[in-house]
């Protein structure tokens, strides 16, 4: 079993829906949490961090339920430039390595 | 500022040759990651180091890789001799501190090529 999974995708959506991509992780000893963009053929980038209470930057809300192990990014009326893979990652303290899972691939058609 | 960056953009090599990777961080950044995407897989950890010392290199496949990072400034990854599954993209990133939720600054990465 992968230490974090994500639905792979992709999801193809209209410019302006809401669209939600989940993640779960199995180790419960993970602390921190993010969720990472990477564009075709370029570096992750981080788009947010998730926090226990839930979060929201701008368009973007990221939630995290510790008891059920999973993590989750809302985005609201998408726009063409979402278009990406979205990463979901996890990091125990214990270590400093990020885990990443394999990615969710998002499409927004005009 | 420069961001991090990372040397050659690509690579294409033989089965049985040697080939070294360089990443430069951010200036000030003690902290540099290798990370590694091969196809169709998720990014993985290979190893850590703080400032020259190699804080964690759990992630690293086999004795065929050799990290370094003389100095505390830039590090190499060096794969000798490089096989087939050794292709994919390797990433290296870096950070100021170690604090858990510490950002991580990624290179463009290395898509390295083993025929």
């Amino acid at each position: 079993r992968k230490e974090v999974e994500q639905d792979p995708g992709p999801f193809n959506v209209p410019e302006g829906a809401t669209v939600a991509f989940n993640c779960t992780y199995s180790n419960s000893a993970s602390q921190s949490f993010f969720w990472y963009r990477q564009d075709c053929r370029k570096e992750p980038k981080l788009l947010m961090s998730v926090y226990s209470s839930g979060n929201e930057d701008g368009r973007f809300t990221a939630q995290l339920n510790r008891a059920s192990q999973y993590i989750s990014l809302l985005i609201r009326d998408s726009k063409l430039s979402d278009s990406a893979t979205y990463l979901c990652v996890v990091r125990m303290d214990s270590s400093y390595k990020l885990i990443f899972g394999s990615g969710t691939r998002l499409l927004v058609r005009p | 500022e420069a961001g991090v960056t990372q040397f050659p953009s690509h690579s294409v090599i033989e089965k049985g040759q040697t080939v070294t990777l360089r990443c430069d961080p951010i200036s000030g950044h003690d902290n540099l990651y290798w990370y590694r995407r091969v196809m169709g897989k998720e990014i993985k950890f290979l190893l850590h180091f703080v400032k020259e010392s190699k804080q964690d290199e759990s992630g690293m496949p086999n004795n065929r890789f050799l990290a370094e990072r003389t100095g505390g400034t830039y590090s190499t990854l060096k794969v000798q001799p490089a096989e087939l599954e050794d292709s994919g993209v390797y990433f290296c990133a870096s950070s100021q501190s170690q604090g858990a939720g510490e950002k991580l600054f990624f290179g463009s990465g290395t898509q390295l090529s083993v025929l």
